[in-house]
């Protein structure tokens, strides 16, 4: 079945640090991809996307991009803030939305 | 934005015992309702699906009788635990959706049974 496998935290970086981590998937077809973020006491938010081989989704400094030949969705931010400080989800949907496991990410000032 | 009220954040409870939690969309209507769970270190992982006035479709492993999902208004999803065991303490997470709004996750709710 569809699976996802990110990277395992917790991570923790200093302000302006580069971050990437780490997503790869496992579906039978062409799935859509999706980065989700859960603050503190909140909800899973929607991060970005990305629906096709190549899309490239972007939101707030945070891109990944779909890499249909690596099977890969890796998130990178160029310079992280303490308020980026949340758990990380990547997912897939086909027939339904699955998850990976979460990344803890801490950005220390 | 779309979202989803979920009560209570944290609740911890005696073993045997019962523990409703329960889902509320804010501004739109939910036709569906997902229920996920997450032990520690685990993915989150579909328990049920349901839709508004229907009987939920429970995935594979997931007892029915154990877990009871009530979606009988657009607006409100309840996830009842009944006779809660250690076991069963983990992290429950409901995401509503609807045509043309997205997955919508509520907060999350940490049971800890005792």
């Amino acid at each position: 079945g569809d699976s996802v496998t990110q990277m395992e935290g917790p991570v923790t970086l200093s302000e302006e640090a580069f971050l990437t981590i780490n997503c790869t998937y496992t579906a039978t077809g062409y799935p859509s991809l999706f980065w989700y973020v859960q603050y503190p006491g909140e909800g899973l938010q929607l991060l970005l996307k990305a629906t096709k081989a190549d899309d490239k989704g972007s939101n707030k400094g945070f891109e990944a991009t779909y890499r249909k030949e690596t099977t890969s969705f890796h998130l990178e931010k160029g310079s992280v803030q303490v308020s980026d400080s949340a758990v990380y989800f990547c997912a897939l949907i086909e027939e339904k939305l699955v998850f990976g496991k979460g990344t803890k990410l801490t950005v220390n000032p | 934005g779309a979202v989803v009220s979920q009560h209570p954040s944290r609740v911890i409870c005696k073993s045997g015992t019962s523990v409703k939690i329960e889902c509320r969309s804010l501004d739109f209507q939910a036709t569906t309702m997902f229920w996920y769970r997450q032990f520690p270190k685990q993915s989150l992982m579909l328990m049920a699906t349901s839709n508004e006035g229907s009987k939920a479709t429970y995935e594979q492993g997931v007892e029915k009788d154990k877990f009871l999902i009530n979606h009988a208004s657009l607006t409100l999803s309840t996830l009842t635990v009944t006779s809660a065991h250690p076991e069963d303490s983990s992290f429950y997470i409901c995401s509503g959706t609807s045509q043309g709004v997205g997955y919508t996750f509520g907060s999350g709710t940490r049971l800890t049974v005792v």
